[in-house]
């Protein structure tokens, strides 16, 4: 039973690029949600996706995007792109309703030059 | 003041003690409790979950919730040192979830 796979792994960029990261969830899952995790801190909320629309979003501006897929699989784009975009992002996903538990993937680490 | 609150650590006990985490969250319409254990350079792996008011036992674990104090433990029985890892309390509210900054645990043999 495959969990929830993201790629790439790492990608390196450069201030003013885009880039675009993957995320396959859990099999029988069919809501992902985005998080940012900046080094010794907690994962923080991007969006949420749930029957193809944006369900829920945090505190992130509009150059953060994402889309999900009849598959239930998502994307998560990020537009011009500043230093400070330097985390790791996780891709998480549940079943069904709000608040139910969600399991991460390995996340991609993304680095800024 | 920050939503979910936890004491960053580090936090110390022997092999084989209690290790005790603590969180509190703002949000009194919160539903949803999760403890989530994170190795260094790994992703969140979920631990334990609770809903209701009251204790959740699973093995080692038990999860420990008081909404009316707005407050939410982690035990940790016969602590070993495969445990030492970051403890990250998430709280729900419509559908995001959000997460302390964590507590590092190290358990010493």
């Amino acid at each position: 039973d495959a969990g929830v796979t993201q790629s790439p792994t790492h990608l390196i960029k450069t201030r003013g690029q885009q880039v675009t990261l993957r995320c396959s969830p859990k099999s029988g899952h069919d809501t992902v949600s985005w998080y940012q995790q900046a080094l010794g801190q907690g994962p923080q909320f991007i969006f949420q996706y749930y029957e193809e629309e944006e369900r829920q979003r945090g505190n992130f501006p509009d150059r953060f995007s994402g889309h999900q897929f009849p598959n239930y699989s998502s994307e998560l784009n990020v537009n011009a792109l500043l230093l400070g975009d330097s985390a790791l992002y996780l891709c998480a996903s549940s079943f069904g309703g709000s608040g139910q538990p969600q399991h991460f993937g390995d996340g991609t680490r993304l680095s800024i030059l | 003041q920050k939503e979910v609150e936890q004491n960053s650590g580090p936090l110390s006990v022997p092999e084989g003690a209690i290790a005790s985490l603590n969180c509190t969250y703002s949000d009194r319409g919160s539903q949803s409790f999760f403890w989530y254990r994170q190795y260094s350079g790994k992703s969140p792996e979920l631990i334990m979950f609770i809903y209701s008011n009251g204790d959740k036992e699973d093995g080692r674990f038990t999860a420990q919730l008081n909404k009316a104090s707005q407050y939410v433990s982690l035990l940790i029985r016969d602590s070993q040192p495969s445990d030492s890892a970051t403890y990250l309390c998430a709280v729900t509210a419509n559908n995001d979830m959000r997460f302390g900054a964590g507590t590092r645990l190290t358990v010493k043999p």
